[in-house]
């Protein structure tokens, strides 16, 4: 079935330590990828997104993630994590499923906690 | 420039009764989203309006369920009777470009984390 994987449901880390999360999607075609942060009490927000070009995707607060179409994967990165980073990170895939329109397609969420 | 917004941000009911969350987009989006977290699980696609417009329903998971658009502008989702698997948290998003455009971003309300005991 289509469907977009984040491998890691649960990771705990100490701070300076280095991130990464995986994302795999099995759409075709044309896809536009992101990365969503929710830190506790607060909305979604974007960190980054990918529609083309250099595939390795620059966000805000020192994320990045490369975009890898041979794997689709699209795994989010960070060299040295703080406590503020603690939230749920979720990935997602604008694809065209059967339906024939762009949906936005979610993972299940990766729940960070850094160590102070 | 305000944001998507959402209310009420928590309401917690008892089954049978009905719930109204609402969604004020981004002004100027035509485009409106309602989605659906239910604990540990994915963000789930509910529907799609174009201004007043559904567009696509097919995330809708029965027919307990009413989203409205009036007008075009703000959405109200309601629920009627609700039930225990309804718990979860409703996101709103809004975005200019619609779903024929693999460009089309969507800016997301900060939810209404609804619990229906």
């Amino acid at each position: 079935a289509q469907s977009v994987s984040q491998h890691n449901h649960h990771v705990i880390l100490s701070e300076a330590a280095s991130l990464e999360l995986g994302c795999n999607y099995s759409y075709g075609g044309t896809v536009n990828l992101f990365w969503y942060v929710q830190y506790p009490g607060q909305h979604l927000q974007l960190l980054l997104k990918y529609f083309s070009g250099d595939p390795l995707v620059k966000g805000i607060k020192g994320f990045e993630a490369e975009f890898i179409k041979s794997k689709f994967s699209f795994n989010l990165r960070k060299p040295s994590v703080q406590w503020s980073d603690t939230a749920e990170y979720f990935c997602a895939v604008n694809a065209m499923p059967a339906s024939g329109t762009y949906k936005y397609i979610f993972g299940t969420g990766t729940r960070l906690k850094v160590l102070a | 420039e305000a944001g998507v917004t959402q209310f009420p941000s928590h309401s917690v009911i008892e089954k049978g009764q009905t719930v109204t969350l609402r969604c004020d987009p981004i002004s100027g989006h035509d485009n409106l989203y309602w989605y659906r977290r239910v604990m540990g699980k994915e963000i789930k696609f509910l529907l799609h309006f174009v201004k007043e417009s559904k567009q696509d329903e097919s995330g809708m998971p029965n027919n307990r369920f009413l989203a409205e658009r009036t007008g075009g502008t703000y959405s109200t989702l309601k629920v009627q009777p609700a039930e225990l698997e309804d718990s979860g948290v409703y996101f709103c998003a809004s975005s200019q470009d619609g779903p024929m455009s693999s460009y089309n971003e969507q800016f997301f309300g900060p939810g209404t984390r609804l619990t229906v005991l």
